[in-house]
């Protein structure tokens, strides 16, 4: 079984651009959830999507949003880049309550 | 919310050591992981261990769920344990992973 796949692995964006990470879950796993991972923050939880529904999310700005498709796969989104969001993003699907997690989205904005 | 807590914060071992690393958390939890954060970031699987006792090699994990804590054993260290070592608890209606703010550990030959 394919593990969770994240693209792409790196991104270097402007500030005030936005941006659009990818995550596709192992198969026939229905949950999704994002987080952020900062030397200040540590990791932290962004939101977590079950069957197209965001069922949860975290304390962020408006800026970080994100979706689910029928087939599972998601996207978050990050508009008006700012220098702050520079950091590994990291998606993880579930089996039952056991998380797996994807190699990473690192990000920095110039 | 949950809260999760790791001790201690970083660790330098000799190669060849053992050593224990520490999670509590503050309310009860559908799940208690432990990741290895390899060097290109991912997190790599150790134990899923909502409770009970498992060993996978010289690694094992412990967890008393009604005491509110976990422990990782390492035993008979190697270089190649080094790196960052977290626990997360999935909160109570499972939908999002809380860490802790992990563990460095540095084993040197």
């Amino acid at each position: 079984k394919a593990g969770v796949t994240q693209t792409p692995r790196y991104l270097i964006k402007t500030r005030g651009q936005q941006v659009t990470l990818s995550c596709s879950p192992i198969s026939g796993h229905r949950s999704v959830s994002w987080y952020q991972q900062t030397p200040g923050q540590g990791l932290q939880f962004l939101f977590e999507y079950f069957s197209e529904t965001q069922r949860n999310k975290g304390n962020f700005p408006g800026r970080f949003s994100g979706r689910q498709f029928s087939n599972s796969r998601s996207e978050m989104n990050v508009s008006t880049l700012e220098l702050g969001d520079s950091a590994l993003y990291l998606c993880a699907s579930f089996e039952g309550t056991e998380a797996f997690f994807g190699q990473g989205t690192r990000l920095t904005v110039v | 919310g949950i809260q999760v807590e790791q001790s201690p914060p970083d660790l330098i071992l000799q190669e060849g050591a053992n050593s224990t690393l520490r999670c509590n958390f503050s309310d009860s939890v559908n799940n208690l992981q432990w990741f290895h954060q390899n060097p290109w970031g991912q997190l790599i699987n150790l134990f899923y261990i909502p409770s009970g006792t498992k060993q996978n090699g010289r690694l094992s994990a412990t967890t008393v769920a009604t005491e509110r804590y976990s422990l990782l054993y390492i035993s008979s260290s190697q270089t190649t344990d080094s790196g960052v070592y977290f626990c997360a608890a999935l909160n109570q209606a499972g939908t999002a992973l809380i860490f802790g703010k992990g563990t460095t550990l540095s084993v040197s030959s």
